[in-house]
């Protein structure tokens, strides 16, 4: 049982190039979420899914876009990478919005 | 801004219990407590989450005032594995945006 996968685990662009960080759960959870975290800020939400077929944003969700792929996959892009989102970058998931998260181990990625 | 205010720090020896204190003043009443942990570099991991009962699991136990303004999260027998930056949120059960402070730093010591 994996729990959340997280892909890359490191990565490194040059301003201006795109990618897309991949997440997936394996237990079933109708809610999923993407945070990243800086250093002295704690966790903030981008974006999360409430249950298959929605999106909302959350708190700084500007420079991303999501894609709720299938129950299994949330997908987080960077269209045009900047150095502000030089970050660790977490994904969840939850059974409901008010159940207890699961997360990853992170995405650290830097732009350079 | 978060709902929440804990100690910046806290030290615990090894295997005495560790009571990490959390006062949450203007909790409303359909917001729940959660508590989760983040050990160095790792993700966050939840640990438990209460209305207004005690809980209790295998990780630790929540204590909730009655008047609800604060909370206690109960290590029985804190191990070194247990150092890590403790966080109370606040959120309905209906909200999505679990609102991260800058959390407890719990030091366990031998």
């Amino acid at each position: 049982n994996a729990g959340v996968t997280q892909t890359p685990k490191f990565q490194v662009l040059k301003t201006g190039q795109s990618m897309t960080l991949q997440c997936a759960q394996d237990m079933n959870h109708n809610s999923m979420y993407w945070y990243r975290q800086d250093p002295g800020m704690g966790l903030r939400l981008i974006y999360y899914s409430a249950s298959e077929g929605t999106t909302d944003k959350g708190e700084v969700p500007n420079g991303y876009n999501v894609s709720r792929l299938n129950k299994r996959e949330f997908s987080l892009r960077l269209e045009s990478a900047a150095p502000s989102q030089t970050s660790v970058y977490f994904c969840a998931s939850s059974e409901s919005i008010g159940a207890g998260y699961t997360f990853g181990s992170g995405t650290r990625l830097t732009v350079v | 801004d978060a709902k929440t205010t804990q100690p910046p720090s806290m030290d615990c020896a090894e295997g005495r219990a560790a009571n990490l204190p959390c006062n949450h003043s203007t909790i409303s009443g359909n917001e729940y407590v959660y508590w989760y942990r983040q050990i160095h570099s790792q993700g966050p991991q939840y640990i438990i989450h209460g209305l207004k009962n005690n809980e209790t699991n295998e990780m630790a136990s929540l204590i909730i005032t009655e008047d609800r303004k604060s909370s206690t999260l109960i290590l029985p027998h804190a191990t070194l594995r247990d150092t890590a930056v403790y966080y109370c949120i606040v959120k309905s059960g209906s909200q999505g945006n679990l609102i991260f402070g800058k959390g407890t730093k719990l030091s366990v010591k031998p």
